[in-house]
C-alpha cells in the first residue's frame, strides 16, 4: 500500500521568497511521484513528475522537485514566489507495476498563501 | 487541443436519487480515471478504464460504478445518493495510463452537491 505525507495544510510565504512544499511518501517499490496544482473551481495541473530518470525534476512556472530515496521525500520548490502561485498543491504517488490502473494516491494537499 | 470535458459541471440531486457524469478524455486517449475530491477526504481514486474495461476500482461501495464507451468517452454513476456524495467528481485521461512516459490530463471537474 502507498500513501503521502503532506507536512502543512497552509503554507505561508511573502512574495519573492523562497517557496518549499513537504512531501513524504511510502511505498512497497520505487515509486512515481507527481505534483499537482489546483487552482480554485478548476481541476488539477501536472507541475512535474518523477519516474526513475533524474532525481531531481523541473516543472513548470519554476518550480523544482528532489526525489530522495534515503528519505522518502519529494519536497516542491520555487526559489522566488510570485502572487499567481497562490493555490492549493497536491503530491501524488504511483506504482509503476501498476501501469496507471491503480491510479494515484494524493496526499492531503497543501494551501500555498503568498503575502503581498 | 481540447482537454478532458466534464459535463455537468454543477448538479444539485436529492437523497436517493442517482446521478451519471460524463468526461470526454482528450482525443486518442484511451485511459480515463475518476476521482472523488471532498474536504474531509481529499482525492480519492474510484476507478479507471481503458479500452472499455475498468482494469482497477477504489474503495468505494458498489453503488459508484462507471463505464467507458469504444470512443473511449466514460460515464460514471451514483446511485441512492446519500449526502456524504457530495464532492467534486474529476477525470483524467492519458494515453495509455502507463504514467512513465505518459502524462494524465484532468478535467475541470462535476460539482455534485446533495440535498
Amino acid at each position: 500500500a502507498q500513501s503521502v505525507t503532506q507536512l502543512g495544510s497552509h503554507v505561508s510565504v511573502s512574495e519573492g521568497a523562497l517557496v518549499l512544499l513537504r512531501c513524504n511518501y511510502s511505498s512497497s517499490v520505487p515509486p512515481y511521484l507527481f505534483w499537482y496544482v489546483q487552482y480554485p473551481n478548476q481541476g488539477l495541473q501536472l507541475l512535474l513528475k518523477y519516474t526513475s530518470a533524474a532525481t531531481l525534476v523541473k516543472g513548470i512556472n519554476g518550480f523544482e522537485a528532489e526525489f530522495k530515496k534515503s528519505e522518502t521525500s519529494f519536497h516542491l520548490t520555487k526559489p522566488s514566489a510570485h502572487m499567481s502561485d497562490a493555490a492549493e498543491y497536491f503530491c501524488a504517488v504511483s506504482d509503476p507495476s501498476g501501469g496507471g490502473a491503480d491510479g494515484l494516491t494524493f496526499g492531503k494537499g497543501t494551501h500555498l498563501i503568498i503575502q503581498p | 487541443k481540447a482537454g478532458v470535458t466534464q459535463t455537468p459541471r454543477y448538479l444539485i440531486k436529492t437523497r436517493g436519487q442517482q446521478v451519471t457524469l460524463s468526461c470526454s478524455p482528450i482525443s486518442g486517449h484511451r485511459s480515463v480515471s475518476w476521482y472523488q475530491q471532498t474536504p474531509g477526504q481529499g482525492l480519492q481514486f474510484l476507478f479507471e478504464y481503458f479500452s472499455e474495461t475498468q482494469r482497477n476500482k477504489g474503495n468505494f461501495p458498489g453503488r459508484f460504478s462507471g463505464r467507458q464507451f469504444s470512443n473511449s468517452r466514460s460515464e460514471m454513476n451514483v446511485s441512492t445518493l446519500e449526502l456524504g456524495d457530495s464532492a467534486l467528481y474529476l477525470c483524467a485521461s492519458s494515453k495509455t495510463g502507463d504514467l512513465s512516459g505518459n502524462t494524465i490530463y484532468f478535467g475541470e471537474g462535476s460539482w455534485l452537491t446533495v440535498v
